[in-house]
């Protein structure tokens, strides 16, 4: 079946570094994506990830392993505005429409 | 970049009525538009896909008869809620993705919608 699994909650503080990791399980693959969401807020794109490494974007960083079904996002230097949903989502290549499964999505709470 | 737009953004109806929300790609043609209700603290699910000319397709256990989507033109699609009840109460979200084949999908800010 498809799953995708993230943390429920984590937990920073405010100018630190934190990692969010996001496994997957899904029949075919054609890239992992990075959305921000805040509360009573629509999703925002952050970042995209078909081939395995790193991809860098400010203070934001996401990082792929194809054979390990495993990738992570990376944020540097919190800010309190950082504070929000962050959803892990892949792109199903044996669907037509390229639909994403999404996983639940990790709160972050920034602390000062 | 690309901005979608939807219409409205809080709408409170009574149990029984019908609601529609709109959803529209401002600066470009959206070939596929995907639906998408979240509950409090749940994630993203998917209602139906939906291209443009077409039926659109549903999600297991969403029925299409109760959640009527129209996508006429590669700029607009709609969403209906029938005949609403109070468990319909939730926020929709729709997104849009312009050529085939592109990654990223563009949200709308999606619509809070209250049953009562």
């Amino acid at each position: 079946g498809q799953n995708i699994d993230q943390p429920t909650e984590m937990t920073a503080t405010e100018g630190a570094i934190v990692q969010i990791n996001c496994t997957y399980q899904t029949s075919g693959f054609n890239g992992l994506f990075w959305y921000q969401q805040h509360a009573g807020e629509a999703p925002t794109f952050l970042s995209y990830n078909v081939l395995d490494g790193l991809e860098e974007k400010g203070r934001f960083s996401s990082f792929l392993s194809r054979s390990k079904g495993y990738s992570y996002l990376l944020l540097k230097e919190l800010q309190m505005k950082d504070s929000a949903s962050y959803l892990c989502a892949v792109r199903d290549r044996d669907n037509s429409n390229y639909q994403l499964i999404w996983g639940a999505g990790t709160k972050l709470i920034i602390k000062p | 970049g690309a901005v979608v737009s939807q219409h409205p953004s809080r709408v409170i109806c009574k149990s029984g009525t019908s609601v529609k929300i709109e959803c529209r790609s401002l600066d470009f043609q959206a070939t596929t538009m995907f639906w998408y209700r979240q509950f409090p603290k749940k994630s993203l699910m998917l209602m139906a896909t939906s291209n443009e000319g077409s039926k659109a397709t549903y999600e297991q256990g969403v029925e299409k008869d109760k959640f009527l989507i129209n996508h006429a033109s590669l700029t607009l699609s709609t969403l209906t809620v029938t005949s609403a009840h109070p468990e319909d109460s939730s926020f929709y979200i729709c997104s849009a993705t312009g050529l085939a084949g592109e990654y990223e999908q563009y949200f709308g800010p999606g619509t809070r919608l209250t049953v009562t």
